[in-house]
C-alpha cells in the first residue's frame, strides 16, 4: 500500500515569510512527484512537478526532492495571502497500476496579512 | 481552451437513484481518471483509463462503473446511489509519455449529495 504523508496543518505564516510544506512517501521506486494547490471549493491546480533529486525553482516556488530520504518539500518565498490554500503532494511509481497518483491528505496553509 | 469539463456541477439524488457524471477533455490526453474527495480522506482514485478502450479499478471502485466513450470522454455511473457516495467527484486527464509520468489536470468537480 503506497502512502503519502503530509502534516494536515493548519500552517500559519506571516505575509512575506517563507512557507515550508513537507511530504514523505513510502514507495522507494517512486519516480514522479507533484505539488497541487487547492483553494476551498475548487479543484486541484498543478504548481510544480519534480523528477530528479535536488531543487527545482519556478518563481516564488521551490520543490525539493530527496529520494534517499523519501522526502519532497515545497517552499513558498514571500508568502502572500493569496497563497492561503490546501497544498496536496502526489506521488507516482512506474508500473504500479500505470499512471496512478497517490495523494497526501494535504496541508492547509494560512498566510496572515 | 476548456481543458477538462465536468457536468453537472451540482446534483442531489435520492438513495437508489442512478446517474452518470460526464467528463470531456480537449487536450488530446490518453489517460483519464475519476476521483472522489471527502473531508479528511483526501483524493481517492475510483477508476482510470490509461488509453482509449481500457479501464481499470482504482482504490475505491465499489458502487461505480465507467465508460471510456472515446479519447475525449470518460463517464462515471452510479447505478444505485447510496448516502456513502455523497462526495465531490473530480475527473482528470494526463498525457502519456514513455519514461515519465505527466501531471494530471483536473476538472472543476461535481458536488453530489445523496439523501
Amino acid at each position: 500500500q503506497k502512502e503519502v504523508e503530509q502534516n494536515s496543518g493548519p500552517l500559519s505564516v506571516p505575509e512575506g515569510a517563507i512557507a515550508s510544506l513537507n511530504c514523505t512517501y513510502s514507495d522507494r521506486v517512486s519516480q514522479s512527484f507533484f505539488w497541487y494547490r487547492q483553494y476551498s471549493g475548487k479543484s486541484p491546480e498543478l504548481i510544480m512537478s519534480i523528477y530528479s533529486n535536488g531543487d527545482k525553482e519556478d518563481g516564488r516556488f521551490t520543490a525539493q526532492l530527496n529520494k534517499a530520504s523519501q522526502y519532497v518539500s515545497l517552499l513558498i518565498r514571500d508568502s502572500q495571502p493569496s497563497d492561503s490554500a490546501t497544498y496536496l503532494c502526489a506521488v507516482n511509481a512506474p508500473g504500479a497500476g500505470s499512471y496512478q497518483l497517490t495523494f497526501g491528505k494535504g496541508t492547509k496553509l494560512s498566510v496572515i496579512p | 481552451n476548456a481543458g477538462v469539463t465536468q457536468t453537472p456541477k451540482f446534483q442531489v439524488l435520492k438513495t437508489g437513484q442512478s446517474m452518470t457524471l460526464q467528463c470531456a477533455q480537449d487536450m488530446n490526453h490518453n489517460s483519464m481518471y475519476w476521483y472522489r474527495q471527502d473531508p479528511g480522506m483526501g483524493l481517492r482514485l475510483i477508476y482510470y483509463s490509461a488509453s482509449e478502450g481500457t479501464t481499470d479499478k482504482g482504490e475505491v471502485p465499489n458502487g461505480y462503473n465507467v465508460s471510456r466513450l472515446n479519447k475525449r470522454e470518460f463517464s462515471l455511473r452510479l447505478e444505485s446511489a447510496a448516502p456513502s457516495q455523497t462526495s465531490v467527484y473530480f475527473c482528470a486527464s494526463s498525457e502519456t509519455l514513455l519514461g515519465r509520468d505527466q501531471p494530471q489536470h483536473f476538472g472543476d468537480g461535481t458536488r453530489l449529495s445523496i439523501l
